[in-house]
């Protein structure tokens, strides 16, 4: 078993659509988990992250956290065709001053007009 | 987030031939970055932890003589995939570490003929 699974889709959605994305984890041992988007022939730019579990809001894009199930979830409201791109979950540990994280494979989204 | 240029952006080589690639953190100095791989449809693979003064530490099953990394300053770092071969196409990555967020390069696709 993989330490992080992403379903890596492709998942296609009509615009304005809610879009929920999940990643499961197996080591309890995460405390930050973070979700990047990765448009085609580009690096990973961060988009949300958050410290243990609960919920995090910002703008069209929530972030939850469930560590009792080691889930953690990306709702995009309102979703938009520029939204179409690959969105990978990442987590690390809290140790010392250096938390590289762990991805999960990507889940490839597709926002159709 | 801290600002990093990564190049060349992509690059095609003949296979024996050496590939080197620049990351550079423009707007931080960065005495630690990371090396990703990521191969088509797959997750963000650390490679290698690139020390600003001292020998790069390597994630298990990568060649240390085969993906060369030197971090001579506190703005850059270099990987250089040495006698390269087709197995060795891929999407290379940089990010530098920045309070609990990485930021990545624009990565580099190697392709190797």
């Amino acid at each position: 078993q993989k330490e992080v699974e992403q379903d890596p889709g492709p998942l296609s959605v009509p615009e304005g659509a809610i879009v929920s994305l999940n990643c499961t984890y197996s080591n309890s041992a995460f405390q930050y988990f973070m979700w990047y988007r990765q448009y085609s022939r580009k690096g990973p730019e961060l988009l949300m992250y958050t410290y243990s579990s609960g919920n995090k809001e910002d703008g069209r894009f929530t972030a939850q956290v469930d560590k009792s199930s080691k889930y953690i979830s990306l709702f995009i409201r309102d979703s938009q065709p520029s939204d179409s791109a690959t969105y990978l979950c990442a987590m690390s540990l809290a140790s010392g001053g250096s938390y590289i994280p762990t991805f999960g494979r990507g889940t490839s989204l597709i926002v159709h007009p | 987030g801290a600002v990093v240029s990564q190049h060349p952006s992509w690059v095609i080589c003949k296979s024996g031939t050496s590939v080197k690639i620049e990351c550079r953190s423009l707007d931080f100095q960065a005495t630690t970055m990371f090396w990703y791989r990521q191969f088509p449809k797959q997750s963000l693979m650390l490679m290698a932890t690139s020390n600003e003064g001292s020998k790069a530490t390597y994630e298990q099953g990568v060649e240390k003589d085969k993906f060369l990394i030197n971090h001579a300053s506190l703005t850059l770092s270099t990987l250089t995939v040495t006698s390269a071969h087709p197995e060795d196409s891929s999407f290379y990555i940089c990010s530098v570490q920045r309070g609990y967020g990485y930021t990545f390069g624009s990565g580099t696709r190697l392709t190797v003929v």
